[in-house]
């Protein structure tokens, strides 16, 4: 009965390189939410997809950033061309289809801890 | 703009005494009121919510307390636990749409054996 999966846990990135962070939903949940965490910071919201959809990303910075779940395999969050300022907790969650009011319940996974040198 | 706001970033609590979490908020439009417990290395997990249409929830050990005309809400903990020791994040919702919850920074709650 696993839970949400991150992968990698930690990952090290020389500033100008590609970051490619994974996130496989809990089972039977079709709702993915990214997350991130900066230091002394709490969570804030960047995007948030269903399958093959981005449904809202007003939470990503404009450039180089880009999140996709396609209809098979893990939801991805890519991050090009790092800059020291990317260094965070990534934090992916999952939510079931809707049957009610939001009530904000998420699963989430334990993170991606990004580090750019 | 942060609209859930946590004013005090860390709390040290004796064991089996009272821990009481404080969160404000700015957007009266919230319907839900979560609070979250993160330990070190690991994600968020849902601890508490409460509607807007209350003013109490309970469960176990912990309660959480809404008062809307002040835009605030706290956590209770009794008796705090050295377990207990994690980081607590107040967050909210809007009902309509999909769970795009907006977090508070969090607090630090130390349990002392």
């Amino acid at each position: 009965n696993a839970g949400v999966m991150q992968n990698p846990r930690h990952l090290v990135r020389r500033r100008g390189q590609e970051a490619r962070l994974r996130c496989s939903p809990m089972k039977g949940h079709s709702h993915v939410y990214w997350y991130r965490q900066l230091p002394e910071e709490g969570l804030k919201f960047m995007v948030y997809l269903q399958k093959e959809n981005i449904i809202d990303e007003s939470g990503m910075p404009k450039e180089r950033f880009s999140a996709e779940f396609p209809k098979e395999g893990p939801s991805i969050l890519r991050i090009q061309q790092v800059v020291r300022g990317d260094s965070a907790a990534y934090f992916c969650a999952s939510s079931p289809p809707r049957s009610g009011p939001n009530t904000g319940e998420l699963f989430f996974g334990e993170g991606s801890r990004l580090t750019v040198l | 703009d942060q609209q859930v706001k946590q004013n005090s970033p860390s709390l040290s609590v004796q064991e089996g005494r009272i821990s009481i979490l404080n969160c404000d908020y700015t957007n009266s439009m919230f319907d839900y009121f979560l609070w979250y417990k993160k330990y070190p290395a690991e994600g968020p997990t849902f601890l508490i919510s409460i509607s807007s249409i209350k003013d109490k929830n309970e469960d176990g050990r912990f309660t959480v307390f809404l008062n809307k005309s002040a835009k605030h809400l706290s956590l209770h903990i009794v008796p705090s636990q050295p377990g207990d020791s994690a980081v607590y994040f107040c967050a909210a919702i809007l009902s309509g749409g999909y769970q795009k919850v907006t977090f508070g920074i969090g607090t630090k709650l130390q349990v002392i054996p």
